[in-house]
């Protein structure tokens, strides 16, 4: 299967305490998104990289979250002290720069955070 | 700022009856514009697109969408629903001048009945 992996699929933690995600995209894709989605609502933009570096960041993501892209191929998001609001599933997609692309994401399965 | 409103939270209908789930944005620029469907407890996939050309687009499992530019439109239908397209679908929108950022509507609960 090709498509873009997240790791774990499910990540249950105490308030408090650091969670890292991963996504692996495509391969031949360069361009990597977060996205935070909670019940009842859409993707919300969180971040977004151009092979290794991040282009922009969401005004609303709060300094206890970062992500990096170290070799421009996968990707992890890491939360420290997380809070119970933080509790949503995260979810990765990748997309090309061919300009037949046009901007086509394709998304992964998520990972579903519960903070306790 | 571009922004999706969806303006159906959730759509009942009977099986086989047709379905429109609308969709309106606001950009300040030329958009491509974008319908996600996601079924229980899987990810995201693209239904279909609109990146420029006819207005009418079809997609996959059956659903077309038009683009309305005047109305800021792109609302989606099917003729005959089915209970397997029961799931929530999402409008976005992108920006065509370069730009990568996707804004995504609330989604519309669509709930097939036998």
């Amino acid at each position: 299967d090709t498509g873009v992996s997240q790791d774990p699929r499910h990540k249950i933690t105490k308030r408090g305490q650091n969670v890292t995600f991963r996504c692996d995209p495509i391969s031949e894709h360069n361009r990597l998104y977060w996205y935070r989605q909670t019940l009842g609502q859409g993707p919300e933009f969180l971040t977004y990289f151009q092979n290794e570096a991040q282009l922009e960041k969401s005004r609303l993501l709060s300094d206890r979250f970062s992500a990096e892209r170290p070799k421009g191929s996968f990707s992890t998001l890491e939360i420290q002290r997380t809070e119970q609001g933080d509790s949503a599933m995260y979810l990765c997609a990748s997309s090309s720069t061919w300009s037949g692309s046009r901007n086509e994401q394709f998304f992964g399965p998520g990972t579903r955070l519960t903070v306790l | 700022a571009q922004s999706v409103t969806q303006l159906d939270s959730q759509v009942p209908v009977f099986e086989e009856a047709p379905v429109e789930l609308r969709c309106n944005y606001s950009s300040s620029v030329s958009v491509y514009l974008f319908w996600y469907v996601q079924y229980p407890n899987q990810g995201l996939q693209l239904l279909l697109k609109y990146l420029s050309g006819s207005t009418l687009v079809k997609g996959i499992n059956g659903f077309e969408a038009e683009f309305n530019k005047s109305q800021t439109s792109f609302h989606l239908r099917k003729p005959s629903v089915h209970i397997s397209d029961t799931a929530e679908y999402f409008c976005a929108v992108s920006e065509n001048t370069g730009g990568f950022k996707t804004i995504f509507g609330a989604g519309t609960r669509l709930f097939v009945k036998a």
